[in-house]
This record gives C-alpha cells, structure tokens and sequence, in this order.
C-alpha cells in the first residue's frame, strides 16, 4: 500500500522535447511531492501538490495530483541539459516523513 | 540561500568500527531527519527527530544507530558497529515547524571495507 510505481524507469531524449514521467499508488494521498536529484547531490523539492486536482507549475515544470489522489504526473517542456538527473515522487504520511518512490532517470542529448 | 550542510562529504570506514555524520540543518528549522540511499536505489527513511527526541524511526534504525543534538546548530548520525551493508548516501534534511517542505544536505557517502 505504500509503494509508489514510478514510469518510465529511464528516458534518454533530445534537447528541446518534452518529457512525461508518472507516479501511482494504491492508496489515497493528502499530499504529493515531486523531487530532482542531480549526480551526487541531495534531492531538492521541486513542486508540492496539496489537493486533489491541483494542476502547479514552476518553470518548465508542471505537475498535478490526480483526482482519484492516487496518481500524480510530472511533464518538462522543452527539456535542456541540465534538466538531467532522476526525479522522484515522493509523498508525506501522517508522521511528515517522505517515501520515495523508485524515481524516473531523465537523460538529455544536446 | 540558507542551506543544510553535511560533512563529512565521504567517509570510509572498517568493519565494526563506529562512525559520526553530521549535519547543520538550516537555522530556523526544527524538525530533522536521516534518510540513506543505497546504490542505485530509492532514498528511505531512517529515522526523525524534533524537541530534542525521535518522533519516528523506520525499521533500519536498529540498535547500532543513534542521533543526537549536541548543540544548537549541529544534527548528528551514529552508526555503533558498522556492517558492510550500511555502504550508502546518508542525507540529512529538516523543515519548519507545519510545513511539508523538506530541505536535504548534500549528502554523505559512506564506505565500509
């Protein structure tokens, strides 16, 4: 019940394209968190989801929460190189601690 | 921008012997927490700690391993007897007080030979 499916695994893409990762769960979430971690660092937040629905974005990045709130996606447009790195999906249970999902990892051809 | 830092950035160590991560979360945060990551695997949860206690601690924070906070700005991992398995990235975060938002340390590797 707590594990978090992350699809694709890996994705090598082009400069310039736009990518699609997605997250699901058996169970129903209150809270839904995106998160990058580039090579041998630490992962940093990229975008929290906090209802059912909710559509945010940050930059590139858009990323919403399903309405079933057992589902979430993460899309990047017109992905650069930096961009590289493994995104995870990451929720908060009742105790505010995270579970990571398997994490997608995103390389960029220039 | 205040950061969390995390030293040292690698450590390698002997089987059995004892080691120290430490951390110094950002300066208005209370609530701190361990996560490892093994090699190509997920980030997990080890353990987390507010009011100079732990709140929660995931089955992996066995008996060998302990955290403290001496002091007022430092977070500290203690890893008693260590095991070959322990080899991994240990990251350090914290947050506000009521807010989600996780905030993780670069990180520190950890070898055991």
């Amino acid at each position: 019940g707590q594990q978090l499916n992350q699809s694709p695994q890996s994705m090598f893409i082009q400069e310039g394209e736009d990518v699609s990762m997605n997250c699901t769960s058996s169970s129903i979430f209150n809270t839904w968190l995106w998160y990058k971690q580039d090579p041998g660092e630490g992962p940093v937040l990229l975008i929290a989801l906090y209802k059912a629905g909710e559509l945010t974005s940050n930059g590139r990045l858009t990323a919403q929460f399903g309405i079933t709130r057992k589902d979430s996606f993460l899309n990047i447009s017109a992905s650069i190189p930096s961009d590289v790195g493994i995104y995870f999906c990451v929720r908060m249970d009742s105790s505010y601690k995270l579970i990571f999902g398997s994490g997608t990892r995103l390389l960029v051809r220039p | 921008e205040p950061e969390v830092t995390q030293t040292p950035s690698h450590q390698v160590t002997q089987m059995g012997q004892e080691v120290i991560l430490r951390c110094v979360p950002i300066s208005n945060h209370l609530y701190f927490y361990w996560y490892r990551q093994i090699l190509g695997q997920k980030v997990e949860f080890l353990v987390s700690f507010y009011n100079n206690e732990i709140s929660e601690k995931s089955e992996i924070f066995d008996d060998q391993f302990s955290v403290e906070r001496p002091d007022g700005s430092n977070f500290t991992l203690k890893i008693r007897s260590t095991k070959l398995e322990d080899s991994a990235m240990y990251f350090c975060a914290s947050s506000e007080p009521f807010k989600y938002e996780q905030y993780f340390g670069p990180g520190t590797r950890l070898t055991v030979t």
